[in-house]
């Protein structure tokens, strides 16, 4: 399978304690996103990478995320401090960059966050 | 008001019926146009991308633009109970993040 995958696919976790979401892009693609989606909505941008180097993150990233993508291949999204209102799904997504624009965005299975 | 608006429905059709699911958005910058399909508790396929105003067909699928009046438009032919799932219009400018519709659920009955 070349798709892009996510682990782990459900977490639980109580208020107050730190979680760790993995993705691995598909193998060629350059750019690496994250977004949270919520019951009943579309997905909203959370941060994206090119290569390593992280270009832009969302006002929606509190001081309680933080990702990574160190050798421009997978990444992790962390969340310290979970709140109630962390629970949502979070998808990684991934594209190449071509001549300056990067196209179809493809898109892993989620993370679902549940936080009791 | 939201940059890209969708009708959440529910809407229910029967099977064979052709599908008309809408997007309507604000931002003139936005230059790049997909539709993705989500089953429930799954990650978003894509479905179409497109760039320029006009019609694109891919088998039972086609989708339109009109930027001009800033409408996106996706058509089902022949839809099946397969096809049940939440329709999520994307769109971007240049580059970077997409911004998404809320999404239409879409059910099909055979």
């Amino acid at each position: 399978d070349t798709g892009v995958s996510q682990n782990p696919r459900h977490k639980i976790t109580k208020r107050g304690q730190n979680v760790t979401f993995r993705c691995d892009p598909i193998s060629e693609h350059n750019r690496l996103y994250w977004y949270r989606q919520t019951l009943g909505q579309g997905p909203e941008f959370l941060t994206y990478f090119q290569n390593e180097a992280q270009l832009e993150k969302s006002r929606l990233l509190s001081d309680r995320f933080s990702a990574e993508r160190p050798k421009g291949s997978f990444s992790t999204l962390e969340i310290q401090r979970t709140e109630q209102g962390d629970s949502a799904m979070y998808l990684c997504a991934s594209s190449l960059l071509i001549h300056g624009d990067s196209y179809e965005q493809y898109f892993g299975p989620g993370t679902r966050l549940t936080v009791t | 008001q939201k940059e890209v608006e969708q009708d959440p429905g529910p809407l229910s059709v029967p099977e064979g019926a052709i599908v008309s699911l809408n997007c309507t958005y604000s931002n003139s910058a936005f230059q790049y146009f997909m539709w993705y399909r989500q089953y429930s508790r799954k990650g978003p396929e894509l479905l179409m991308y497109t760039y320029s105003s006009g019609n694109k067909e891919d088998g039972r699928f086609t989708a339109q633009v009109d930027k001009s009046s800033k409408y996106i438009s996706l058509f089902i032919r022949d839809s099946q109970p397969s096809d049940s799932a939440t329709y999520l219009c994307a769109m971007k400018w240049y580059g970077n993040k997409l911004v998404f519709g809320a999404g239409t659920i879409l059910r099909v009955k055979s």
